[in-house]
């Protein structure tokens, strides 16, 4: 299977600060691959698919790049309602879909 | 708008068989171009891919887990069900029910897939006796 691979796992940032959050692939997944955000208690919620598409009613501060076995998340401006756990999955391998350990991201 | 809700009992016993629906609310099942997947969250850990079907019937499951899985549809009732056999403690955790998105160009050329958009709040399923 395809291993997801996520850095850093935690990250304390302050409001306004450029943050970016890394995802690489074990091996080449093209361009399959998705981000999402989880706040605590609450189900994950798609940002970014084919590792560059903003899904609709995402704001445009979050942006996805990367294609092959290296990918971004950033977030150009870190907001407040920003703070939660976000996870990398690939959907290259459609039989056996795989999700990074996840990168928490806190308010500093 | 599309929304989608688990149902199913909370509490399952070693050696059972758990058993979640979930149900589509806001859309048909069977229109549009996406797939009906199963996912679960132990506490404190990451997410598992359990398995998709779609409205024609067609299933995959996670090798993993592939032998103890079954994922039905219901178009009647717009729902879709899961059942996992023989569980353990390992099996505890919130599990999610979530409609995948895929689009395929009229050259076959598959542009994205399995982008979850939408899922439910979860459900919190605990095996113990």
């Amino acid at each position: 299977d395809i291993q997801m691979t996520q850095s850093p796992s935690s990250l304390s940032a302050p409001v306004g600060d450029r943050v970016t959050i890394t995802c690489r692939a074990s091996q080449s997944i093209s361009s399959y691959l998705n981000w999402y955000q989880q706040k605590a208690g609450k189900a994950p919620k798609l940002l970014i698919y084919a590792a560059s598409s903003l899904q609709s009613g995402v704001p445009s501060r979050f942006s996805g790049s990367g294609s092959g076995t290296d990918f971004t998340l950033t977030i150009s401006s870190l907001q407040p309602e920003d703070f939660a756990t976000y996870y990398c999955q690939q959907t290259y391998s459609t039989l056996q879909l795989t999700f990074g350990g996840g990168t928490k991201v806190e308010i500093k | 708008q599309v929304q989608v809700q688990e149902s199913g009992p909370g509490l399952v016993k070693p050696s059972q068989t758990l058993s979640l629906t979930c149900t589509v609310s806001g859309g048909s099942i069977s229109s549009g171009s996406y797939s009906w997947s199963w996912i679960r969250q132990p506490a404190g850990k990451g997410l598992e891919w359990i398995g998709r079907i779609y409205a024609s019937g067609s299933t995959n499951y996670n090798p993993s887990l592939k032998s103890r899985v079954t994922i039905s549809v219901d178009t009647s009732k717009n729902q879709f069900s899961l059942r996992l056999s023989s569980v353990t403690a390992a099996d505890t955790a919130v599990y999610y029910c979530a409609r995948a998105k895929y689009h395929i160009t009229l050259f076959g050329v598959v542009t994205y897939r399995d982008a979850f958009d939408i899922w439910g709040q979860g459900t919190m399923v605990t095996v113990s006796s």
